[in-house]
């Protein structure tokens, strides 16, 4: 089955800088790939997801890369403040019958202090 | 339009009791995910429900746990006999019906479970 691996497992980073967020992917059927950033006690949110015909997607400060040959995507988040810290989760999907199976990575907590 | 609610948020359950937890997806949405989480861990797949079908419950224990989804009314997980290892978060996560963006799940704010 789809196994999904995140590294860095805690990140702490100065106000302004950037933080990048890496995940590999097992799967080479898995298509659609969302990362989610999750607050002390609350849901998680998503927060930018790309589908496998694309390369690159940016959102502000926020962008995220997928390279299929090599199975694998990060988030990077450029200009970091202090309420970007959180926990974020990256997954991937992948269709099957009935349906898709979305595995998550094991998160990384993100420090941005200031 | 209102996101996924869960409720309660906090339930807390002797050794031997029943928790009930419950979801109300997204208006418009049909598919339902129950995720567990334990403290400094990632989100662990549960089960995947559509309205009156179990899809997918190959993350769910065989014994104790129950998911439903009816017709009219939330998506149930009902966990029996709960035991202390019991004790996580458990969210849920609902998904639009064929045709939208369909692999985009969107998370609730999850039900705190501790067994004493």
């Amino acid at each position: 089955g789809e196994n999904v691996e995140q590294h860095p497992s805690t990140l702490s980073v100065q106000e302004g800088d950037s933080a990048v967020i890496k995940c590999t992917y097992s799967d080479s059927a898995s298509n659609y790939f969302p990362w989610y950033k999750q607050e002390l006690g609350k849901g998680p949110q998503l927060i930018i997801d790309i589908r496998s015909n694309v390369g690159e997607k940016k959102d502000q400060r926020i962008a995220v890369t997928l390279n299929k040959t090599a199975k694998h995507f990060s988030l990077h988040i450029t200009e970091t403040q202090p309420e970007d810290s959180a926990v974020y989760f990256c997954a991937a999907s992948l269709l099957y019958t009935g349906g898709f199976k979305t595995i998550f990575g094991a998160g990384t907590r993100l420090f941005v202090k200031a | 339009n209102a996101g996924v609610m869960q409720n309660p948020r906090h339930l807390v359950r002797r050794r031997g009791q029943e928790a009930r937890l419950r979801c109300s997806p997204m208006k418009g949405h049909s598919h339902v995910y129950w995720y567990r989480q334990l403290p400094e861990e990632g989100l662990k797949f549960m089960v995947y429900l559509q309205k009156e079908n179990i899809i997918d419950e190959s993350g769910m224990p065989k014994e104790r746990f129950s998911a439903e989804f009816p017709k009219e009314g939330p998506s149930i997980l009902r966990i029996q006999q709960v035991v202390r290892g019991d004790s996580a978060a458990y969210f849920c996560a609902s998904s639009p019906r064929r045709g939208g963006p369909q692999e985009t799940q969107y998370f609730g704010p999850g039900t705190r479970l501790l067994v004493l």
